[in-house]
């Protein structure tokens, strides 16, 4: 019963590098997101997917790009790193929104410490 | 306009007393659910507590309670008798169901230290 799985937990890049952050879900989850955390800003939406081969933007898509092949996974591309980009990202996972209530909570993965230098 | 806002950027509270973490929230949809989550200092995003827009009575679980307001849009998270261990980041989130599906959104949340 493993979640939602992020990898890596840290990463240091130089300005310029591309990496991918992945993000896995044995849910069977519809929607996936990726949210960057940054001090006294909450969590802001970057990418999301409420399913298979769909994907659409959030409120800070520039520098990133995400792909849904299949259910489980949602990796996070960051296309040339900036210093901008430092901080701390989490996947989070839902059903869909075929499912009401308490059982559609937000679930999230560990986070990934990611630094642009 | 923001979809959440949580005013109190940090909050003080000794061991054992209750205190009151306030959230407000906007939308025009009559349905939507509303949560809290806890983050402690190793990061992780904790689940604590669901109100749905259509729920008669307040939520509780444990110690936790949400004081729903929907007329003044508020849902407070109330945490009673608390304990060191509750010192951590508390964000309030709101899901909207929209024609795409789910939407999430987060307050900037509140710092919130137990004095022994």
């Amino acid at each position: 019963n493993a979640g939602v799985t992020q990898t890596p937990k840290f990463q240091v890049l130089k300005t310029g590098q591309s990496m991918t952050l992945q993000c896995a879900q044995d849910m069977n989850h519809e929607y996936m997101s990726w949210y960057r955390q940054d001090p006294g800003m909450g969590l802001r939406l970057i990418h999301y997917s409420v399913g298979a081969g769909i994907t659409d933007q959030g409120e800070v898509p520039n520098g990133y790009n995400v792909s849904r092949s299949t259910t489980e996974d949602f990796p996070l591309r960051l296309l040339s790193a900036a210093p901008s980009q430092t901080s701390v990202y989490f996947c989070a996972s839902s059903f869909g929104q075929g499912v009401l209530g308490g059982a559609n909570v937000l679930t999230f993965g560990a986070g990934s410490r990611l630094t642009v230098l | 306009a923001q979809k959440i806002t949580q005013t109190q950027p940090g909050m003080f509270v000794q061991e054992k007393e209750a205190v009151t973490l306030d959230c407000t929230y906007d939308t025009s949809d009559p349905s939507y659910g509303l949560f809290w989550y806890k983050q402690p200092s190793s990061g992780e995003m904790i689940f604590l507590i669901y109100q749905g827009s259509y729920d008669q009575q307040n939520a509780t679980e444990g110690r936790y309670s949400l004081n729903f307001q929907k007329a003044r849009k508020s849902a407070n998270l109330v945490i009673s008798a608390s304990q060191l261990g509750d010192s951590a980041m508390y964000f309030c989130a709101m899901r909207e169901i929209t024609n795409t599906g789910n939407q999430f959104y987060f307050g900037t949340g509140t710092s919130l230290t137990v004095i022994p």
